[in-house]
């Protein structure tokens, strides 16, 4: 069961710029770090961005991360047919002690 | 390179008892804590249990609390999820994941490739 709320479907045209947001409450994002993670078709998720907005090593700075309060939001700028894939945030939940996933968005490249 | 393969996964009658497994290599698995997430079939992303790298701190899901057991054997670098009384709605893919520090919380920085648990009679 998913706490954090997700837009299902977000699209946009090459080069163009899509912003996924992430809402939760104060228990996960408002006083933890904010994850978010890559699922390719077929494939197991990827991390994208770590500790609301650090790009681990190899990934490209087309993605960004922020974070304000209990929301959270991921851009992807100069959209490419390879970002075609589902995305999640994710943070740790004080209250439950344990990790959270965001409801998932499918990113279109149209 | 981090590499992590889960094995163990198959079809199993609800009731029964499954136990995932995850060989760990790349990395001083001693000093990270682990992760299992699962994902139903064309579902979303579901933290099952995580386990501090000195096994002093085990956090389970409510949905698995009490059924599942997650444990690790440092000599096999090694991680374990034992599954009894399982349901159907455990169906599956189960995802072995490490976390990038030894405590918890640490962001879940690597995944293996995952092993498919079906619960059906």
């Amino acid at each position: 069961q998913s706490v954090l709320t997700q837009p299902p479907s977000a699209s946009g045209t090459p080069g163009q710029r899509v912003t996924i947001s992430c809402s939760g409450s104060s228990s996960n994002i408002g006083s933890n770090y904010v994850y978010w993670y890559q699922q390719l078709p077929g494939a197991a998720p990827k991390l994208l961005i770590y500790n609301n907005n650090q790009r681990p090593s190899g990934v490209p700075d087309r993605f960004s991360g922020s974070k304000s309060g209990t929301s959270a939001s991921l851009a992807i700028s100069g959209l490419r047919s390879e970002d075609e894939a589902d995305y999640y945030c994710a943070a740790w939940d004080g209250s439950m002690s344990g990790y959270v996933f965001g409801t998932g968005t499918k990113v279109t490249v149209l | 390179e981090v590499l992590l393969v889960e094995s163990g996964g198959g079809l199993v009658k609800p009731g029964g008892s499954l136990r995932l497994s995850c060989a760990a290599s790349g990395f001083r698995f001693t000093t990270y804590s682990m992760n299992w997430v699962r994902q139903a079939p064309g579902k979303g992303l579901e933290w099952v249990s995580s386990i501090s790298s000195s096994s002093d701190y085990i956090y389970y899901a409510d949905s698995v609390k009490g059924r599942f057991t997650i444990s690790r054997d440092s000599a096999k670098n090694s991680l374990f999820l034992q599954m009894n009384s399982l349901r159907a709605e455990d169906t599956a893919v189960y995802y072995c994941a490490r976390s990038s520090a030894g405590e918890l919380p640490s962001v879940v920085d690597y995944w293996g490739q995952g092993t498919l648990v079906t619960v059906s009679s």
